[in-house]
C-alpha cells in the first residue's frame, strides 16, 4: 500500500522554527517528486513546496520562499520541510503528498496524502 | 499565478440527486485539472486526474469533463458518503493552485 505519514507539528512562537517530516512507503521513493500542501483552519488548500525525486530541484510558493526549505533523504524514504521565521499565517495542517512523476512538472497531482500534522504559530 | 474559481461555493442536495460543480481557470491549462474530495478532519483524496480520468476505486457516479479554462465535476445519484468538500487543482504551472472549494451539504 502506498502511504505517507507526517510528523513534527507543534505549537511554536512567532519567529520560531520547526521541521516537519514525512515518511513514505509502498513505492520507489526516489522515483517520485514529493509535495507539501497546507490548510489553515477552516480554509482551503494551498500548495507550499515540491522536491524532485533526486532532490536536485525544488519549488516554493511565494508565501514561504526564503523562509521554508524542502529536502529529502532517499535512504530513509523521508521528505522534510524546514520552516523558519514562522508567522501566525503559517498556522495550518501541513500535508505531505506524492506526485505522479520524478519532478513537479505539467500534469502534477497529489496522491496519496498523509493524515497531516498541525503547526500552530502563536505566543 | 493561475486563479481557479469554483461555483457554487456551497450546494445543498438530496440523496439520489445529480449535481455539477464548475471550475474556471484564469489561463488555459489544457486538461491539467484534478479534482479532490475532502471530508471533515480527513486528508483530501484524489478523485479525477487530467480532467476526466477516474481514479481506481472511485465510484463511476463521479465524472469529470472540460479543457482549456472550463471544467466540471458531476456526481450522479448522490450517496450519503458523497457529502463533503470538493476542490479543483491545476497541475499546469507552478505554483500549483486550488479552487476555493465547494461544500456539498445534505438537504
Amino acid at each position: 500500500e502506498v502511504q505517507v505519514v507526517e510528523s513534527g507539528g507543534d505549537l511554536v512562537q512567532p519567529g520560531g522554527s520547526l521541521r516537519l517530516s514525512c515518511v513514505a512507503s509502498g513505492f520507489t521513493f526516489n522515483s517520485y517528486a514529493m509535495n507539501w500542501v497546507r490548510q489553515a483552519p477552516g480554509k482551503g488548500l494551498e500548495w507550499v513546496s515540491a522536491i524532485s525525486g533526486s532532490g536536485s530541484s525544488t519549488n516554493y510558493a511565494d508565501s514561504v520562499k526564503g523562509r521554508f526549505t524542502i529536502s529529502r533523504d532517499n535512504s530513509k524514504n523521508t521528505v522534510f520541510l524546514q520552516m523558519n521565521s514562522l508567522r501566525g499565517e503559517d498556522t495550518a495542517v501541513y500535508y505531505c503528498a506524492k506526485d505522479r512523476a520524478l519532478i513537479a512538472v505539467t500534469g502534477s497531482l497529489f496522491d496519496p496524502w498523509g493524515q497531516g500534522t498541525l503547526v500552530t504559530v502563536s505566543s | 499565478d493561475i486563479q481557479l474559481t469554483q461555483s457554487p461555493s456551497s450546494l445543498s442536495a438530496s440523496v439520489g440527486d445529480r449535481v455539477t460543480i464548475t471550475c474556471r481557470t484564469s489561463q488555459r491549462i489544457s486538461n491539467f485539472l484534478n479534482w479532490y474530495q475532502q471530508k471533515p478532519g480527513k486528508a483530501p483524496k484524489l478523485l479525477i486526474s487530467a480532467a476526466s480520468n477516474l481514479q481506481s476505486g472511485v465510484p463511476s457516479r463521479f465524472s469529470g469533463s472540460g479543457s482549456g479554462t472550463d471544467f466540471t465535476l458531476s456526481i450522479n445519484s448522490l450517496q450519503p458518503e458523497d457529502f463533503a468538500t470538493y476542490y479543483c487543482q491545476q497541475g499546469h504551472t507552478i505554483p500549483f493552485t486550488f479552487g476555493q472549494g465547494t461544500k456539498l451539504q445534505i438537504k
